[in-house]
């Protein structure tokens, strides 16, 4: 397995414009989470799925801030419209459990930049 | 929900010193702690964990311990060496990871 893929890997984009940033979980794993990280907070759980249905999503920031989960290999998180403050690198990580006990498997990160 | 902070922000040492960093959790319920190192411009990746059942861990030269009720967990690297040098993250479980805020460890040769 390839691991969890994030595509794009560096998004540069104007304020006010719709990212799109995507993922792909490990095959098999039944959690996939969505992390913000930033220099200020840290490492920011933003919302995670559960065999594809959202169970938190306190953690997101903003109602400019979506995800979906459409089916077990990809899920998207989306910011319309963005702003500078959403700077920051977004990590999607899967797990076969709910991070109990096991590995959260991170991806590469998507780094996002808004000027 | 579960508060975890972690202490130093930056640490500096020589290589072959230890390296000591200090996490506190506040939900006594947490029962598992994970740390992960993160190279720069890389993933988190995990290096070692420790269950609520054990009070510690090793791993070659990384230790990990944890003192339940005082809600606080501790990761040790002995012989520090320049590969070392990353941001570490401690977590904590309850419903989901919470992380700490990192601790950026610089080993100079």
């Amino acid at each position: 397995d390839a691991g969890v893929i994030q595509s794009p890997r560096h998004e540069v984009t104007e304020m006010g414009q719709e990212v799109t940033l995507r993922c792909k979980p490990i095959s098999g794993h039944d959690y996939l989470f969505w992390y913000r990280q930033t220099m200020m907070r840290g490492l920011e759980l933003l919302i995670y799925f559960n065999n594809n249905v959202p169970i938190d999503d306190s953690g997101m920031p903003e109602d400019r801030f979506s995800a979906k989960m459409p089916n077990a290999s990809f899920s998207t998180l989306k910011i319309q419209p963005s702003e500078p403050r959403d700077s920051a690198v977004y990590f999607c990580a899967s797990s076969p459990t709910g991070g109990g006990n096991t590995e959260a498997f991170f991806g590469q990160g998507t780094r996002l930049t808004v000027v | 929900g579960e508060n975890v902070e972690q202490h130093p922000s930056t640490l500096s040492v020589q290589e072959g010193d230890s390296a000591v960093i200090k996490c506190t959790y506040s939900d006594s319920a947490s029962n598992y702690f994970p740390w992960y190192k993160q190279e720069l411009g890389k993933r988190p990746q995990l290096i070692i964990d420790i269950r609520s059942n054990v009070g510690e861990k090793k791993d070659q030269r990384i230790a990990v311990t944890l003192n339940k009720t005082a809600k606080h967990f501790s990761l040790h690297i002995t012989e520090t060496q320049p590969e070392d040098s990353a941001v570490y993250f401690c977590a904590a479980l309850y419903s989901t990871l919470t992380f700490g805020k990192g601790t950026m460890l610089l080993v100079s040769p």
